[in-house]
């Protein structure tokens, strides 16, 4: 069936740093990815999707490039910023239109 | 325009008692999804609305959980007796239509807590 599997945490970064969260999935065809984020205290909000393969997606400086032949979605963010801290969820949208999702990430970016 | 909203933000019953989570979808958004996050583990969907009816209930865990969606609004998921497993963030999410590009724009959750 249809899975994703992303990096555990939490990641502990240092302001500016550059930041990977790896993200790999496992579906039949090819299902649109996406990145949720949830600040705290607030609900899940749509980060960055991609649709198709070598599709990039981007937003607020995070990318995430569609990768095929390595089924894979893996968040990236040149300079973390202290409210980048959230937890990032990976995600693949199936043939019935749900979302499945990879367990979360928490982020945590220090001053 | 208003997003998802979901009452209560939280929740705390005891076990065998009986919870009913509300959402208000975005207006005009036929689709209406229930989601779960257990223990801080992956978010899990229980099921679709497309209008009032249910499109897919393929994930609703057993059948002490019963979801309604009258006229096609707002959506009820009440949980009838709760046991401690049930306890997790309830979300829900709606979305224009079904399909690849279209976004699904989740509320901010139900903390259940039972106890």
């Amino acid at each position: 069936g249809n899975s994703v599997t992303q990096m555990e945490g939490p990641v502990t970064l240092s302001e500016e740093a550059f930041l990977t969260i790896n993200c790999t999935y496992t579906a039949t065809g090819y299902p649109s990815l996406f990145w949720y984020v949830q600040y705290p205290g607030e609900g899940l909000q749509l980060l960055l999707k991609a649709t198709k393969a070598d599709d990039k997606g981007s937003n607020k400086g995070f990318e995430a490039t569609y990768r095929k032949e390595t089924t894979s979605f893996h968040l990236e963010k040149g300079s973390v910023q202290v409210s980048d801290s959230a937890v990032y969820f990976c995600a693949l949208m199936d043939s019935s239109y749900k979302l499945i999702f990879g367990s979360g990430t928490r982020l945590l970016v220090r001053p | 325009e208003a997003g998802v909203t979901q009452f209560p933000s939280h929740s705390v019953i005891e076990k065998g008692q009986t919870v009913t989570l509300r959402c208000d979808p975005i207006s005009g958004h036929d689709n209406l999804y229930w989601y779960r996050r257990v223990m801080g583990k992956e978010i899990k969907f229980l099921l679709h609305f497309v209008k009032e009816s249910k499109q897919d209930e393929s994930g609703m865990p057993n059948n002490r959980f019963l979801a309604e969606r009258t006229g096609g609004t707002y959506s009820t998921l009440k949980v009838q007796p709760a046991e401690l497993e049930d306890s997790g963030v309830y979300f829900c999410a709606s979305s224009q239509s079904p399909g690849r590009t279209y976004e699904q724009y989740f509320g901010p959750g139900t903390r259940l807590t039972v106890t």
